[in-house]
């Protein structure tokens, strides 16, 4: 298994340009979710998926944007970026039971200027 | 709300030498505690979990303290090797529609030689 991918790895956007941020799990996860990592700083939850079709807010939604087709991808949409949005992105998946470990991808560092 | 937290952003151990990271976290209704590790550019990796009907709990060079009392869990590990080297975070499930992690800052251990 491949795990948690995300592509792309690094990308340096201009202020009000758009992009998509990819994740896509091959362990047949139901969650998935997208947090954010600022610079010293512990991870912060964007939006949660428990399932193809359903979709959900987290701590810090705004500027962000989801959709879950397959129950494989969980892609993020950056509309108009914002240097508040200079940031690592992680993806993570895991089933749906209490106590179950969340799986991470190695991330997508993310700069606006 | 729920929270956890981290008493010291770094933390230095000669290499072979035992370390002790704490957590404190403000719910005492949390039931359940995760500890993350953080490599350089990776992301987040499962180290150790624990329940609230649990004091203590051993992994592979790892235990978990857990002070209902006071609210404090804390990841002792042994014979720290250079490996060890990362962020290390405390984290709390928050079940809301979905399993949620809530994230401490994180404290970074530095393994001198």
């Amino acid at each position: 298994n491949a795990g948690v991918t995300q592509t792309p790895k690094f990308r340096i956007l201009k202020i009000g340009q758009s992009m998509t941020l990819q994740c896509a799990q091959d362990m047949n996860h139901n969650y998935m979710y997208w947090y954010r990592q600022d610079p010293g700083m512990g991870l912060k939850l964007i939006y949660y998926s428990v399932g193809a079709g359903i979709t959900d807010k987290g701590e810090v939604p705004n500027g962000y944007n989801v959709s879950r087709s397959t129950t494989e991808d969980f892609p993020l949409r950056l509309e108009l970026a914002a240097p508040s949005q200079t940031s690592v992105y992680f993806c993570a998946s895991s089933y749906p039971f209490q106590g179950d470990t969340q799986y991470f991808g190695p991330g997508t560092r993310l700069t606006v200027l | 709300g729920e929270s956890v937290g981290l008493h010291l952003p770094t933390l230095s151990v000669q290499e072979g030498d035992n370390s002790i990271i704490n957590c404190a976290y403000s719910n005492s209704a949390s039931d359940y505690f995760i500890w993350y590790k953080q490599e350089s550019g990776k992301g987040p990796q499962f180290i150790i979990d624990i329940r609230s009907n649990m004091d203590k709990r051993q992994g592979q060079r790892v235990t978990v303290l857990l002070n209902k009392t006071v609210k404090h869990l804390s990841l002792q590990i042994a014979a720290t090797q250079p490996g060890d080297s990362a962020v290390y975070f405390c984290a709390e499930p928050i079940i809301q529609g979905a399993q949620k992690l809530v994230f401490g800052q994180g404290t970074r251990l530095t393994i001198n030689p």
